[in-house]
Protein backbone atom coordinates (compact mmCIF):
# COMPACT_ATOMS: atom_id res chain seq x y z
CA UNK A 1 0.00 0.00 0.00
CA UNK A 2 1.43 3.63 -0.59
CA UNK A 3 2.86 5.34 2.38
CA UNK A 4 3.57 8.07 1.08
CA UNK A 5 0.88 10.12 -1.19
CA UNK A 6 2.16 13.63 -3.51
CA UNK A 7 -1.39 13.74 -5.57
CA UNK A 8 0.13 17.02 -7.62
CA UNK A 9 2.68 15.56 -10.72
CA UNK A 10 3.13 19.14 -11.82
CA UNK A 11 2.36 22.67 -10.51
CA UNK A 12 2.98 26.20 -12.04
CA UNK A 13 3.65 29.24 -9.94
CA UNK A 14 4.21 32.44 -10.63
CA UNK A 15 7.40 34.06 -8.97
CA UNK A 16 7.34 35.79 -5.57
CA UNK A 17 3.74 34.25 -5.48
CA UNK A 18 3.76 31.23 -2.94
CA UNK A 19 2.70 27.49 -3.25
CA UNK A 20 1.40 24.89 -1.39
CA UNK A 21 2.26 20.70 -2.18
CA UNK A 22 0.74 18.51 -0.95
CA UNK A 23 1.72 15.66 0.49
CA UNK A 24 -0.47 12.83 2.34
CA UNK A 25 1.26 9.63 4.39
CA UNK A 26 -0.04 6.42 5.74
CA UNK A 27 0.92 4.79 8.75
CA UNK A 28 -0.58 3.02 12.66
CA UNK A 29 2.92 4.62 14.18
CA UNK A 30 2.38 7.23 16.54
CA UNK A 31 5.89 7.79 16.39
CA UNK A 32 7.75 8.76 12.72
CA UNK A 33 9.18 12.01 10.86
CA UNK A 34 8.17 13.35 8.01
CA UNK A 35 11.15 15.24 5.43
CA UNK A 36 10.36 17.03 1.96
CA UNK A 37 13.21 17.27 -0.42
CA UNK A 38 14.39 19.12 -3.26
CA UNK A 39 15.44 16.98 -6.51
CA UNK A 40 17.17 20.32 -9.02
CA UNK A 41 17.77 18.65 -12.54
CA UNK A 42 21.55 18.30 -11.58
CA UNK A 43 20.00 15.03 -9.60
CA UNK A 44 20.98 16.08 -6.03
CA UNK A 45 18.72 15.61 -3.57
CA UNK A 46 18.34 18.54 -0.63
CA UNK A 47 16.87 18.16 2.05
CA UNK A 48 14.82 21.06 3.17
CA UNK A 49 12.46 20.79 6.36
CA UNK A 50 11.44 17.63 8.96
CA UNK A 51 8.31 17.50 11.18
CA UNK A 52 8.35 15.15 14.06
CA UNK A 53 5.05 12.90 14.70
CA UNK A 54 5.31 14.17 18.34
CA UNK A 55 6.03 18.33 17.46
CA UNK A 56 3.63 20.87 18.46
CA UNK A 57 4.39 23.25 16.30
CA UNK A 58 4.98 23.17 12.37
CA UNK A 59 8.37 23.39 11.05
CA UNK A 60 9.85 26.38 9.72
CA UNK A 61 13.26 26.78 7.67
CA UNK A 62 13.48 30.25 5.87
CA UNK A 63 10.72 30.02 2.83
CA UNK A 64 9.62 27.46 3.81
CA UNK A 65 7.32 25.67 6.06
CA UNK A 66 5.50 22.15 6.68
CA UNK A 67 1.82 23.20 7.07
CA UNK A 68 1.10 19.87 9.39
CA UNK A 69 -2.43 18.26 10.29
CA UNK A 70 -1.96 15.23 12.14
CA UNK A 71 -5.55 14.23 11.98
CA UNK A 72 -5.69 14.25 8.42
CA UNK A 73 -2.41 12.86 7.93
CA UNK A 74 -0.88 15.30 5.88
CA UNK A 75 2.14 17.34 5.51
CA UNK A 76 2.22 19.86 3.37
CA UNK A 77 4.94 21.92 2.07
CA UNK A 78 4.54 25.55 1.76
CA UNK A 79 7.27 27.56 -0.40
CA UNK A 80 6.69 31.63 0.35
CA UNK A 81 8.04 34.22 -2.15
CA UNK A 82 8.77 31.40 -4.97
CA UNK A 83 12.18 31.91 -7.17
CA UNK A 84 13.36 30.60 -10.30
CA UNK A 85 15.88 28.87 -8.37
CA UNK A 86 13.15 26.60 -6.92
CA UNK A 87 12.05 24.79 -9.76
CA UNK A 88 12.68 21.34 -9.41
CA UNK A 89 10.90 18.01 -7.63
CA UNK A 90 9.91 18.17 -4.58
CA UNK A 91 9.71 14.54 -2.92
CA UNK A 92 7.59 14.15 0.82
CA UNK A 93 9.21 11.23 2.41
CA UNK A 94 8.59 9.43 5.70
CA UNK A 95 10.96 7.50 8.50
CA UNK A 96 8.96 5.04 11.12
CA UNK A 97 9.90 4.03 14.27
CA UNK A 98 11.15 -0.32 14.47
CA UNK A 99 9.90 -2.34 16.72
CA UNK A 100 12.22 -1.36 19.40
CA UNK A 101 11.21 2.04 19.22
CA UNK A 102 13.75 3.85 17.29
CA UNK A 103 14.23 5.20 13.94
CA UNK A 104 13.73 2.29 10.84
CA UNK A 105 16.87 3.42 8.30
CA UNK A 106 13.65 2.96 5.93
CA UNK A 107 13.70 6.55 4.29
CA UNK A 108 10.16 6.10 1.89
CA UNK A 109 9.55 8.56 -0.69
CA UNK A 110 6.32 10.08 -2.27
CA UNK A 111 6.25 9.79 -6.16
CA UNK A 112 6.83 13.78 -6.42
CA UNK A 113 5.67 16.56 -7.36
CA UNK A 114 7.66 19.35 -10.61
CA UNK A 115 7.56 22.51 -9.70
CA UNK A 116 7.89 25.27 -12.16
CA UNK A 117 8.40 28.83 -11.50
CA UNK A 118 7.43 31.47 -14.01
CA UNK A 119 8.83 34.58 -14.14
CA UNK B 1 28.06 21.89 -1.80
CA UNK B 2 27.08 18.53 -0.49
CA UNK B 3 29.49 17.04 1.67
CA UNK B 4 28.59 13.66 0.56
CA UNK B 5 30.81 13.15 -2.47
CA UNK B 6 29.87 10.43 -5.00
CA UNK B 7 32.17 9.28 -7.96
CA UNK B 8 32.08 9.34 -10.84
CA UNK B 9 29.59 11.45 -11.60
CA UNK B 10 29.05 9.80 -14.91
CA UNK B 11 29.47 6.12 -15.93
CA UNK B 12 29.19 4.20 -19.45
CA UNK B 13 29.78 0.47 -18.75
CA UNK B 14 29.22 -2.94 -20.43
CA UNK B 15 27.28 -5.82 -19.81
CA UNK B 16 30.55 -7.26 -19.26
CA UNK B 17 32.64 -4.73 -17.73
CA UNK B 18 33.54 -4.77 -13.51
CA UNK B 19 33.28 -0.83 -12.11
CA UNK B 20 32.74 0.31 -8.60
CA UNK B 21 30.56 3.12 -7.40
CA UNK B 22 32.61 5.02 -4.58
CA UNK B 23 30.94 7.64 -1.60
CA UNK B 24 32.50 9.53 0.92
CA UNK B 25 31.15 11.27 3.96
CA UNK B 26 33.05 13.23 6.32
CA UNK B 27 30.32 14.42 8.49
CA UNK B 28 30.51 11.51 11.89
CA UNK B 29 27.45 9.64 10.23
CA UNK B 30 26.94 6.18 11.36
CA UNK B 31 24.47 5.10 8.74
CA UNK B 32 24.73 4.98 4.90
CA UNK B 33 22.76 4.25 2.02
CA UNK B 34 22.51 3.73 -1.56
CA UNK B 35 19.46 4.33 -3.54
CA UNK B 36 18.69 3.66 -7.37
CA UNK B 37 16.10 6.22 -8.82
CA UNK B 38 14.94 5.93 -12.41
CA UNK B 39 14.30 8.50 -14.51
CA UNK B 40 10.76 10.75 -13.36
CA UNK B 41 10.56 7.93 -10.30
CA UNK B 42 11.33 8.35 -6.73
CA UNK B 43 14.84 7.04 -5.09
CA UNK B 44 14.70 3.16 -4.16
CA UNK B 45 16.55 2.22 -1.30
CA UNK B 46 18.82 -0.61 -2.21
CA UNK B 47 21.18 -0.81 0.99
CA UNK B 48 21.62 0.26 4.06
CA UNK B 49 25.02 0.15 6.29
CA UNK B 50 24.42 1.39 10.13
CA UNK B 51 28.29 1.03 12.32
CA UNK B 52 30.33 -0.27 8.92
CA UNK B 53 27.70 -3.57 8.82
CA UNK B 54 25.18 -4.11 6.48
CA UNK B 55 21.61 -3.70 7.93
CA UNK B 56 19.14 -3.61 5.18
CA UNK B 57 19.25 -5.23 1.61
CA UNK B 58 15.85 -4.53 0.10
CA UNK B 59 16.60 -7.88 -2.21
CA UNK B 60 18.89 -6.52 -4.53
CA UNK B 61 20.11 -8.87 -7.16
CA UNK B 62 24.09 -10.09 -6.71
CA UNK B 63 25.14 -8.06 -9.60
CA UNK B 64 24.96 -5.11 -6.75
CA UNK B 65 27.86 -5.73 -4.10
CA UNK B 66 27.96 -3.18 -1.17
CA UNK B 67 31.36 -2.35 0.36
CA UNK B 68 31.58 -0.29 3.46
CA UNK B 69 34.90 -0.41 3.95
CA UNK B 70 35.02 2.46 7.63
CA UNK B 71 32.40 4.67 8.69
CA UNK B 72 33.52 7.45 5.68
CA UNK B 73 33.26 5.06 2.93
CA UNK B 74 30.70 3.42 0.97
CA UNK B 75 31.43 1.20 -2.12
CA UNK B 76 29.04 -0.15 -5.01
CA UNK B 77 30.21 -2.85 -6.81
CA UNK B 78 28.72 -3.42 -10.11
CA UNK B 79 29.26 -6.87 -12.35
CA UNK B 80 27.66 -8.12 -15.12
CA UNK B 81 25.00 -5.25 -15.30
CA UNK B 82 21.67 -5.04 -17.28
CA UNK B 83 20.51 -2.08 -19.76
CA UNK B 84 17.88 -1.52 -16.92
CA UNK B 85 20.19 -1.11 -14.51
CA UNK B 86 20.60 2.42 -15.78
CA UNK B 87 19.87 4.87 -13.81
CA UNK B 88 20.96 7.87 -11.24
CA UNK B 89 22.80 5.95 -8.14
CA UNK B 90 22.66 8.08 -5.15
CA UNK B 91 24.10 7.66 -2.00
CA UNK B 92 22.99 9.58 1.30
CA UNK B 93 24.56 9.24 4.83
CA UNK B 94 22.94 9.75 8.41
CA UNK B 95 23.42 10.46 11.90
CA UNK B 96 22.83 7.32 14.45
CA UNK B 97 19.99 5.33 13.33
CA UNK B 98 18.91 5.27 16.62
CA UNK B 99 18.57 9.14 17.39
CA UNK B 100 15.12 9.60 16.15
CA UNK B 101 14.51 10.48 12.64
CA UNK B 102 17.57 12.06 11.67
CA UNK B 103 17.70 13.38 7.81
CA UNK B 104 19.26 11.66 5.06
CA UNK B 105 21.77 14.11 3.12
CA UNK B 106 22.13 12.93 -0.13
CA UNK B 107 25.35 13.17 -2.47
CA UNK B 108 24.98 14.30 -6.39
CA UNK B 109 24.68 10.97 -7.55
CA UNK B 110 26.34 8.90 -10.12
CA UNK B 111 24.64 8.67 -13.99
CA UNK B 112 24.88 4.75 -15.04
CA UNK B 113 24.34 3.67 -18.30
CA UNK B 114 24.33 0.27 -19.40
CA UNK B 115 25.40 -0.63 -22.87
Amino acid sequence: AQKITQTQPGMFVQEKEAVTLDCTYDTSDPSYGLFWYKQPSSGEMIFLIYQGSYDQQNATEGRYSLNFQKARKSANLVISASQLGDSAMYFCAMREADSDGGATNKLIFGTGTLLAVQP
Amino acid sequence: DTEVTQTPKHLVMGMTNKKSLKCEQHMGHRAMYWYKQKAKKPPELMFVYSYEKLSINESVPSRFSPECPNSSLLNLHLHALQPEDSALYLCASSHDPTVRFPPLHFGNGTRLTVT
